[in-house]
């Protein structure tokens, strides 16, 4: 079953903007990580964040997690045509070693 | 990092047979997963598949239909047994180490369809 639910469900943006995605879970985790997929292709890690992190930056993305609230937020900036994907949280429950995904963010950015 | 392989990219296949998919890691791994994205879905884990021991298969899949290998740290197989049209999704397996704070990898999938 899927852990994560992930919203908005799909998302169009102006080349330049900024695009933020959310994504909710239920159980204690030790970690969160997000993930992009275009066009049905293999997964491209973007970044992960331990349960004792509160934010983390790589680049133009910025991940937040908030554990009180069971919540996590990727947030790109100056977003380009490129960043067009489907965009996944998986968080592997604790005491597990499995990942289990949301329900993903389908973004355009349109040019 | 982990650099994954998967055979077949992609297959079409006719109801009733048998497809079995491999991956292969460049290094050693303790655990690897296998997971289905149906179309248009997101991604659902099949099973765990450690060295040395039986898969664990998750809520809603069986070793009838899936039966997993895992002969050595480097390499699995995925069989997708009496397929049918329902069947037709991507297949990808991932490594992860085991303890947390590990990255999960992913091979590339195998794009099945069921005729």
């Amino acid at each position: 079953s899927q852990q994560g639910e992930e919203d908005p469900q799909a998302l169009s943006i102006q080349e330049g903007e900024n695009a933020t995605m959310n994504c909710s879970y239920k159980t204690s985790i030790n970690n969160l990580q997000w993930y992009r997929q275009n066009s049905g292709r293999g997964l491209v890690h973007l970044i992960l964040i331990r349960s004792n992190e509160r934010e983390k930056h790589s680049g133009r993305l910025r991940v937040t997690l908030d554990t009180s609230k069971k919540s996590s937020s990727l947030l790109i900036t100056a977003s380009r045509a490129a960043d067009t994907a489907s965009y996944f949280c998986a968080t592997d429950e604790r005491g597990t070693y499995k990942y289990i995904f949301g329900t993903g963010t389908r973004l355009k950015v349109l040019a | 990092s982990a650099v994954i392989s998967q055979k077949p990219s992609r297959d079409i296949c006719q109801r009733g047979t048998s497809l079995t998919i491999q991956c292969q890691v460049d290094s050693q791994v303790t655990m690897m997963f296998w997971y289905r994205q149906q179309p248009g879905q997101s991604l659902t884990l099949i099973a765990t598949a450690n060295q040395g021991s039986e898969a664990t298969y998750e809520s809603g899949f069986v070793i009838d239909k899936f039966p997993i290998s895992r002969p050595n740290l480097t390499f699995s197989t995925l069989t997708v047994s009496n397929m049918s049209p329902e069947d037709s999704s991507i297949y990808l397996c991932s490594v992860g180490k085991g303890g947390g704070g590990e990255t999960q990898y992913f091979g590339p999938g195998t794009r099945l369809l069921v005729l």
